[in-house]
């Protein structure tokens, strides 16, 4: 499986500001996703990161709240703005296993626990 | 209607035994069906896929899917401490997009 590296690990941040996290996988990869998981909550789908176009967002979700990008095949960043205390969460970056039968399987980063006062 | 459900926890077991954990979705049409393991203040951990009716085995973990009730089950046999983490029940819902059920909670008692 890939190895997944997401920074910051863990952020404390204030009402109104944006951060951005980042996502470094160690092998080109084609699908990458992002996910939240709220205290006490399972994971819910934010976006799918498209190579060299515009992110496909979930229900729920836009743009101009969670900005991604996705340069190349090996890197990606959400970008959480406006922060609100309800985005406290841990935002977990996924990458879709490389086999030839593209199974679904979904490898997750260490996740980046935002804190927002 | 929640697309994946699975049983309510917390589920306690002693050490030794059977930890049975139950899933349900909706999408008939799905094909591919996860369980993940995810430590307190870890990252989910894949460690069982499955995509044919039936069983599989792995070690000491055991997936069932029956696709016609629209059911997966996790079995963990001669359940260890170190066992004790949520699981959650993932299913591919098209495009390879996966839906995660709330998860349960396992207690292995030593």
């Amino acid at each position: 499986s890939a190895v997944i590296s997401q920074k910051p690990s863990r952020d404390i941040c204030q009402r109104g500001t944006s951060l951005t996290i980042q996502c470094q996988v160690d092998s080109q990869v084609t699908m990458m996703f992002w996910y939240r998981q709220q205290p006490g909550q399972s994971l819910t789908l934010i976006a799918t990161a498209n190579q060299g176009s515009e992110a496909t967002y979930e229900s729920g979700f836009v743009i101009d709240k969670f900005p991604i990008s996705r340069p190349n095949l090996t890197f990606s960043t959400l970008t959480v703005s406006n922060m609100s205390p309800e985005d406290s969460s841990i935002y977990l970056c996924s990458v879709m296993a490389s086999t030839g039968r593209n199974t679904g399987e979904l490898f997750f980063g260490e996740g980046s626990r935002l804190t927002v006062l | 209607q929640k697309e994946v459900e699975q049983n309510s926890g917390p589920l306690s077991v002693p050490e030794g035994a059977i930890a049975s954990l139950n899933c349900t979705y909706s999408d008939r049409g799905s094909q591919s069906f996860f369980w993940y393991r995810q430590y307190s203040g870890k990252s989910p951990e894949l460690i069982m896929s499955i995509y044919s009716n039936g069983d599989k085995e792995d070690g000491r973990f055991t997936a069932q899917l029956n696709k016609a009730s629209q059911y997966v089950s996790l079995l963990i046999r001669d359940s260890q401490p170190s066992d004790s983490a949520t699981y959650l029940c993932a299913v591919n819902m098209g495009d390879y997009k996966l839906s995660f059920g709330a998860g349960t909670t396992v207690t292995v008692r030593a």
